[in-house]
């Protein structure tokens, strides 16, 4: 079975920290994705990588980035947090989105910033 | 921009119905289609997939339609439980592109 593991499942940080949440998969997927999924907007993409040291922008990136140093592992960063980054991060990988390919998803992390 | 819509009120049925969701697109038609299931304080997890020139698509007590021409996608749960009470993902995949989900449709199944 695919797993996708998530580093927390609830978080509770400051405004202005810097948050890091962290995503392996352990399937030797190429594809990894982070979105956000808040009330009524449904999931929404922030950043992906279609293989190591590689990412790109989603619809929503501002605020945030990612690293992708090992071909498992996907982190996302918000470099200084803030009340609107309050949400639940999914984090989710692939083996050829263009083909058509489930996605598999973590557990989720719930971010709350204070 | 592509938009999609499901249901957001959630659909109440009766356990032994069949439970129907709607999923409508606006725009140019997917290249595939994906429906998943998430239930509270969990990741979606994948259930079924219908490229665009399938029509129907089956798996035991599921059904997914795709209408290119009504740009519409119908997900039916047959003689439905209560353990399928759970919010429903419908997301649209592109050649070349990622998916793009829409905001889901909760569905309560009472015993």
């Amino acid at each position: 079975d695919v797993k996708v593991t998530q580093s927390s499942r609830y978080l509770v940080k400051r405004t202005g920290e810097k948050v890091f949440l962290e995503c392996v998969q352990d399937m030797d997927h190429e594809n990894m994705f982070w979105y956000r999924q808040d009330p009524g907007l449904g999931l929404r993409l922030i950043y992906f990588s279609y293989d190591v040291k590689m990412k790109e922008k989603g619809d929503i990136p501002e605020g945030y980035s990612v690293s992708r140093e090992k071909k498992e592992r996907f982190s996302l960063i918000l470099e200084s947090a803030s009340t609107n980054q309050t949400s639940m991060y999914l984090c989710a990988s692939s083996f050829n989105q263009l083909l058509g390919e489930t996605q598999y998803f973590g557990p989720g992390t719930r971010l709350l910033v204070l | 921009s592509q938009k999609i819509e499901q249901n957001s009120e959630a659909l109440n049925i009766q356990e032994g119905k069949t439970a129907t969701l709607t999923c409508n697109y606006t725009n140019y038609s997917p290249a595939y289609l994906q429906w998943y299931r998430q239930d509270p304080g969990r990741g979606p997890v994948f259930l079924l997939l219908i490229r665009e020139n399938e029509k129907e698509k089956r798996k035991e007590r599921l059904k997914v339609t795709f209408d290119t021409t009504l740009k519409q996608s119908l997900f039916h749960i047959t003689a439905s439980q209560p353990a399928d009470s759970a919010t429903y993902l419908c997301a649209l995949g592109y050649a070349g592109n990622m998916l793009t989900f829409g905001g889901g449709t909760r569905l309560m199944v009472k015993p």
